[in-house]
């Protein structure tokens, strides 16, 4: 399968815990996205890399928050000291090819469901 | 701030019904428009796009959208829905502005009754 491949598809902790979920992008595109979605919500935007480089994050996300992409490759999203209203679905997509830019479209993954008791 | 609207949170149709959802977004700008569907148990997936030409755009599964510039809008239409039409839609804005970043409405729920 060479789609977006996401690890854990369920995550279960307590509260204050760090967790780590990991996203592997399709190999060919350059820009990789971390959403969050809640029931009954659309995909909330949290960052975005260009390779490497975070070029953007969200101004509502909390500083217990933090991704990485460190060889614009796969990218872990941590959470640190997890809340309750941390439990989320936690997707992740992919887009950007130089060999089709004009074909603009995010590819996404299946999600990990976090749940902190 | 940017933002999308979906008015319509939950619909309910009888197969062979027409659909149109709605969705409007603040951005005074060029922007990228999209709609994305979830079905039941499976990932987010692209719906149909509009990037720059000819208005109504054509998607798959007879699914097709027309942005209107003055009103800020990209309302989704089907002439005639069937059962496996039901599914989660999402409307999506990517302002060209230099970001990739790409902005999703709450969603629209569509259930098709056989």
């Amino acid at each position: 399968d060479t789609g977006v491949s996401q690890d854990p598809r369920h995550k279960i902790t307590k509260r204050g815990q760090n967790v780590t979920f990991r996203c592997d992008p399709i190999s060919e595109h350059n820009r990789l996205y971390w959403y969050r979605q809640t029931l009954g919500q659309g995909p909330e935007f949290l960052t975005y890399f260009q390779n490497e480089a975070q070029l953007e994050k969200s101004r509502l996300l909390s500083d217990r928050f933090s991704a990485e992409r460190p060889k614009g490759s796969f990218s872990t999203l941590e959470i640190q000291r997890t809340e309750q209203g941390d439990s989320a679905m936690y997707l992740c997509a992919s887009s950007g090819s130089f060999r089709l830019p004009t074909n603009e479209k995010l590819f996404f993954g299946s999600g990990t469901q976090l749940s902190v008791l | 701030a940017q933002s999308v609207s979906q008015h319509n949170h939950h619909v309910i149709l009888s197969e062979a019904a027409s659909l149109e959802l709605g969705c409007n977004y603040s951005y005074g700008g060029t922007v990228n428009l999209f709609w994305y569907v979830q079905y039941p148990g499976q990932h987010l997936q692209l719906l149909l796009k509009y990037f720059s030409g000819d208005p109504l755009v054509k998607g798959i599964k007879g699914f097709e959208a027309e942005f209107i510039k003055s009103k800020f809008s990209f309302n989704l239409r089907k002439p005639s829905v069937q059962w496996s039409d039901t599914a989660e839609y999402f409307c999506a804005v990517n302002p060209y502005s230099g970001t990739y970043k790409y902005i999703f409405g709450t969603g629209t729920r569509l259930k098709v009754l056989a």
